[in-house]
Parts: structure tokens; sequence; C-alpha cells
């Protein structure tokens, strides 16, 4: 079945450090890819998307590239913010609404 | 424009009571979902609804029910609470299946005791 792996958190980093968050993924034909964030107490919200292969998303200095030949979508940030500490989920989709989501890492950053 | 409205916020019930979470969206999405959210394991799945009077079951639908008879609204029933259903809920809405992104409520905390 269809499914998303994502590094385990959490990950501590220092104010302007760079940041990856690693995803995998298996799934059957040709998924959408995401990236959303959850701030403390707040709901999910879309982050970047990708929908096919090749594609960059990129949002608020965060992009991830979907690569279908490593099944990969990892985020990537080049300096990251205290404002950006936050629970980061990749996820898919490939239609039957059927959202698969990674067990989210979360991410502290230090002033 | 309120997005997806989830209540109550927060919610303590008995093991045996039974409640429903309300969940409504003005964006005429006709896809609605429910998930948990438990630590380490991320969002599951509970029941979904591809628009109104039709719905289905996700990953973990026992001990929970739906109805779909608008689309706007999208209740989820829990008909005699366990302790295992204390979890976070979140109600989300899209256009499509495919690749529009999911609108997520801000979400219920419910304790079984």
């Amino acid at each position: 079945g269809n499914s998303v792996t994502q590094m385990e958190g959490p990950v501590t980093l220092s104010e302007e450090a760079f940041l990856t968050i690693n995803c995998t993924y298996t799934a059957t034909g040709y998924p959408s890819l995401f990236w959303y964030v959850q701030y403390p107490g707040e709901g999910l919200q879309l982050l970047l998307k990708a929908t096919k292969a090749d594609d960059k998303g990129s949002n608020k200095g965060f992009e991830a590239t979907y690569r279908k030949e490593t099944t990969s979508f990892h985020l990537e940030k080049g300096s990251v913010q205290v404002s950006d500490s936050a629970v980061y989920f990749c996820a898919l989709t490939t239609g039957g609404f059927k959202t698969i989501f990674g067990a989210g890492t979360r991410l502290f950053v230090k002033a | 424009n309120a997005g997806v409205t989830q209540t109550p916020k927060f919610q303590v019930l008995k093991t045996g009571q039974s409640m429903t979470l309300q969940c409504a969206q003005d964006m005429n999405h006709e896809y609605m979902s429910w998930y948990r959210q438990d630590p380490g394991m991320g969002l599951r799945l509970i029941h979904y609804s591809v628009g109104a009077g039709i719905t289905d079951q996700g990953e973990v639908p026992n001990g929970y029910n739906v109805s779909r008879s608008t689309t706007e609204d999208f209740p989820l029933r829990l008909l005699s609470a366990a302790p295992s259903q204390t979890s976070v809920y979140f109600c989300a809405s899209s256009w499509d299946s495919l690749n529009t992104e999911a609108f997520f409520g801000q979400g219920t905390r419910l304790t079984v005791v």
C-alpha cells in the first residue's frame, strides 16, 4: 500500500542553520506530494506541494523537489528562524481522497 | 471566509458517553474528512466523504460514525467513548482528491477518562 516515511525528530537547530527533513514514499501510480506545517495549538496548513516528477515546490524559503527515481520529497531551508519551530508533515495523495501522512517531524529552532 | 470550523476545541468525556464533534466549511468543497492525531503516528484517516450523502471508512473507523446531509457539514459521532479514543481530532476539506491542498480545522482535543 501507499506510505510515507519521515525522519524521526525532534530536530534541534540554531537560528540561521540549514534544515533538511527527509521524506520518502511508496505509492502506486503518480502521487501528488505535499508538506504541511503545524504550529502549536493549530491545525495543519499547506507549506508547499509538487504534482509531478521534477517539480519543485517552494514557499517562505522552504523548498522540496519531487524525485521519482529516489521516491523522495525532502524539505530544505537555507536559514531557519525561531518562528519556523513547528511540526512538519510530509503527505501524498493518489486520488480517491486518501491523503497519507507521515508521522511528522518536530523542529525546534534556538535563538 | 471562515474556512473549516470545528467545535468544541476541548472536551472531556467519561467512558461510555457519546458525543458529536462538529465540522463545517464554507468553501463549497465536496471532499471532507476526519483524522485523529496521536503522538508518533501522524494523522490517521477515520472517515471521509466525497459529497453530500456519500461517506466511506478510512483507516481507523471503529467506534465512530459520520453522516453528510449537506455540503457544508460533516459531524463525527462517538457512540460509546473509550480511553483509546483520547486524541486530537482534525476535520479537513478540499476541492478534489488529488492535486489540491486540504484545509484543516483547528482541532478538537478529546480526553476520555
